[in-house]
């Protein structure tokens, strides 16, 4: 068990719809990842968050948006879903900003949209 | 552009050789390089960080190589098992601006034979 617990474990929805993936990190990282991951993809990182504030992006859609709340959770929002989005989403947390930390992973959330 | 590149073949080898995986990097010059074991449908599991300044690290049976200068690392596991068998993802450490993004390859299967 990592310590980061990802919700829901499952989601099925339809094109169109708008849902969010909630992140709760190891008990005192401040740093959240999120990453996509497709069907025999790699991961592709979306965004990342630095007690509360956003530090690094990637290759994340305008429809995908995501904040890390004072608790220090996270959140991942995902709208006007389409059929591509279908994809195990995976958080991680690390102690600090800096790289020189392991990050930790969920066990992910995986998303199916049809 | 930046690349990271693993061999998207699988690794198919007999139990108790040494199993080595490559990672290549291009357009990147990262301080740091993580890797990370992935099993189906779950999240990456941490192995071995390496700094730039370090040309070698070891951990029980792993063993990870780094050179900046071919843009390389080399993933070692001696006398594999068959609970070795998984997918082994490389992932350097980029700055970008006054952050670091953790960035992964699409990782390579290693198959171990009992």
């Amino acid at each position: 068990d990592s310590g980061v617990t990802q919700t829901p474990k499952h989601l099925i929805t339809a094109t169109g719809q708008r849902v969010t993936l909630r992140c709760s990190p190891r008990s005192g990282d401040l740093s959240v990842y999120w990453y996509q991951q497709s069907l025999d993809q790699g991961l592709q990182f979306l965004i990342q968050y630095y007690n509360g504030e956003e530090r690094a992006k990637g290759n994340i859609l305008e429809r995908f948006s995501a904040q890390q709340f004072p608790d220090l959770h996270s959140e991942l929002n995902l709208s006007s879903l389409e059929l591509g989005d279908s994809a195990l989403y995976f958080c991680a947390s690390s102690a600090q900003g800096q790289p020189n930390t392991e990050a930790f992973f969920g066990q992910g959330t995986r998303l199916t949209v049809v | 552009s930046q690349k990271i590149e693993q061999n998207s073949e699988a690794l198919n080898i007999q139990e108790g050789k040494t199993a080595t995986l490559t990672c290549n990097y291009t357009n990147y010059s990262p301080a740091y390089l993580q890797w990370y074991r992935q099993d189906p449908g779950r999240g990456p599991v941490f192995l071995l960080l390496i700094r730039e300044n370090e040309k070698e690290k070891r951990k029980e049976r792993l063993k990870v190589t780094f050179d900046t200068t071919l843009k390389q690392s080399l993933f070692h596991i001696t006398a594999s098992q068959p609970a070795d068998s998984a997918t082994y993802l490389c992932a350097p450490l980029v700055r970008v601006d006054s952050s670091y993004k953790l960035i992964f390859g699409s990782g390579t299967r290693l198959l171990v034979r009992p």
